[in-house]
C-alpha cells in the first residue's frame, strides 16, 4: 500500500516563474491538504481540497492555487514566484471524517532564487 | 486564532533518559491532536493522534496525555535512543485544518 507520494523532491525556480507540484495521497483517502514549511518552523495551512473542490483555505494570497482530480490526486500551482516562497511544500491525505487522521508526504523542497 | 506553543524548542539528553515534550493550544475547541516526528528535510510521520475525548494515547516508548480544558498536551518518552534524534510537532485539529506548533528538536547523545 503506497503512502502519500509528492513530486518532484527537489525544484529550482527563479523569481517570477510559476511552478506546479503534486500529490497522490495514500490509498482510500479523499482529502488532500496542503502546508508551507520555512526552515525551523512548523507546517504553514495552504488549502485543502475534498471532492474537487477547495474545503477551506489558509492565509495565502491568490498566486497559490490547486486543483483537486477525480482520482483524488492534487495540484498545487504557484505564480509569480517570489524569494519567500522558498519552502518545503508538504501534502498531505487524509480519510474524510471525525478523526482525519493525517499521512504526510516526503514533501517538495522548492529553492527560488 | 487558535496558537500552537510548543517547550522547550531544543533538547539535548544522554541516551536511556526519559523525557517530556510539552505542547500547549489557546483554543480548547479541537477535535483532536497528533503528534508527528520529522527528520531533516522530510515528510512528517504520524507518532499518536489522540481524540478530544480521550486522556492519552500509548504506542511501545511512547505515551501521549491530553487535558483538553487547560490546552495543554505532553510527549513522553521512555528509555531515549539516539534513533529518537529529529524534530517532533504537535498539532490540533479545528473543523478542517490541523495548526502546528513550532516544534522541538530532540537530541538524544550515544
Amino acid at each position: 500500500d503506497a503512502g502519500v507520494t509528492q513530486s518532484p523532491t527537489h525544484l529550482i525556480k527563479t523569481r517570477g516563474q510559476q511552478v506546479t507540484l503534486r500529490c497522490s495521497p495514500k490509498s482510500g483517502h479523499d482529502t488532500v491538504s496542503w502546508y508551507q514549511q520555512a526552515l525551523g518552523q512548523g507546517p504553514q495551512f495552504i488549502f485543502q481540497y475534498y471532492e474537487e473542490e477547495e474545503r477551506q483555505r489558509g492565509n495565502f494570497p491568490d498566486r497559490f492555487s490547486g486543483h483537486q482530480f477525480p482520482n483524488y490526486s492534487s495540484e498545487l500551482n504557484v505564480n509569480a514566484l517570489l524569494l519567500g516562497d522558498s519552502a518545503l511544500y508538504l501534502c498531505a491525505s487524509s480519510f474524510t471524517g471525525v478523526t482525519q487522521k493525517l499521512f504526510f508526504g516526503s514533501g517538495t523542497q522548492l529553492s527560488v532564487l | 486564532k487558535q496558537e500552537v506553543t510548543q517547550i522547550p524548542a531544543a533538547l539535548s539528553v544522554p541516551e536511556g533518559e526519559n523525557l517530556v515534550l510539552n505542547c500547549s493550544f489557546t483554543d480548547s475547541a479541537i477535535y483532536n491532536l497528533q503528534w508527528f516526528r520529522q527528520d531533516p528535510g522530510k515528510g512528517l510521520t504520524s507518532l499518536l493522534l489522540i481524540q478530544s475525548s480521550q486522556r492519552e494515547q500509548t504506542s511501545g516508548r511512547l505515551n501521549a496525555s491530553l487535558d483538553k480544558s487547560s490546552g495543554r498536551s505532553t510527549l513522553y518518552i521512555a528509555a531515549s535512543q539516539p534513533g529518537d534524534s529529529a524534530t517532533y510537532l504537535c498539532a490540533v485539529k479545528g473543523t478542517y485544518k490541523y495548526i502546528f506548533g513550532t516544534g522541538t528538536r530532540l537530541k538524544v547523545l550515544a
